[in-house]
């Protein structure tokens, strides 16, 4: 099946500081990438939605200047967060998709801890 | 707004069944996902429902009833690997996944 990375798996920041995540599928060009974040025993939350060359759409609540999220590529998108804080501790995971919904692949997510 | 709920947790023993109930309110409704994810992991695709009924796959099946926002995953002839999170994910509109919290579903020899 089709392969997205993401990078790093996990990350150690000190508070005040950003940290960017990166993204890509590797064998196939995604027309939409997600961003997703998941706090301990809740569901994945959508954060935000990037198509390539365009402004991401971001979900309500989400602020898109703490989170920025430039796409590329047809095979990268990162999420930055910036001025990171200690609530912003979570697991954030991306997905790519080409064409159909049901063709949509996860990356393996990142565990980000600020301090 | 979105609820979709599904049991935190599922105990089975191996080559035994077990069945994992999703309910879902959410507008906009145009299917329903279920992953598997293994700790660390990304989450996999195990099937999609749009329409009522069953669907089968090898030792894997899905049930969805749109009237009555249920859905359920049968795991048959359990394995000590299908061990994993199992996410239901409720499709809005063309491309909104919106996730319930997961059932972790440990399987004991």
């Amino acid at each position: 099946g089709a392969v997205v990375s993401q990078h790093p798996s996990w990350v150690i920041c000190k508070s005040g500081t950003s940290v960017k995540i990166e993204c890509r599928s590797l064998d196939f060009q995604a027309t939409t990438m997600f961003w997703y974040r998941q706090f301990p025993k809740q569901s994945l939350m959508l954060m935000a939605t990037s198509n390539e060359g365009s402004k991401a759409t971001y979900e309500q609540g989400v602020e898109k200047d703490k989170f920025l999220i430039n796409h590329a590529s047809l095979t990268l998108s990162t999420l930055t967060v910036t001025s990171a804080h200690p609530e912003d501790s979570s697991f954030y995971i991306c997905s790519a998709q080409v064409g159909e919904v049901t063709e949509a692949f996860f990356g393996q997510g990142t565990r980000l801890t600020v301090v | 707004g979105q609820n979709i709920d599904q049991p935190t947790e599922m105990t089975a023993t191996e080559g035994a069944i077990v069945q994992i109930n999703c309910t879902y309110q959410t507008s906009g409704f145009n299917g329903l996902f279920w992953y598997q994810q293994h700790a660390g992991e990304a989450p996999t695709f195990l099937s999609y429902n749009v329409l009522d009924g069953l669907e089968e796959k090898g030792r894997f099946s899905s049930f969805l009833s749109r009237s009555k926002g249920y859905s359920y995953l049968l795991l048959k002839e359990l394995q000590m690997k299908d061990s994993a999170s199992y996410l239901c994910a409720v499709l809005q509109g063309d491309y909104k996944l919106s996730f319930g919290a997961g059932t972790t579903v440990t399987v004991r020899a």
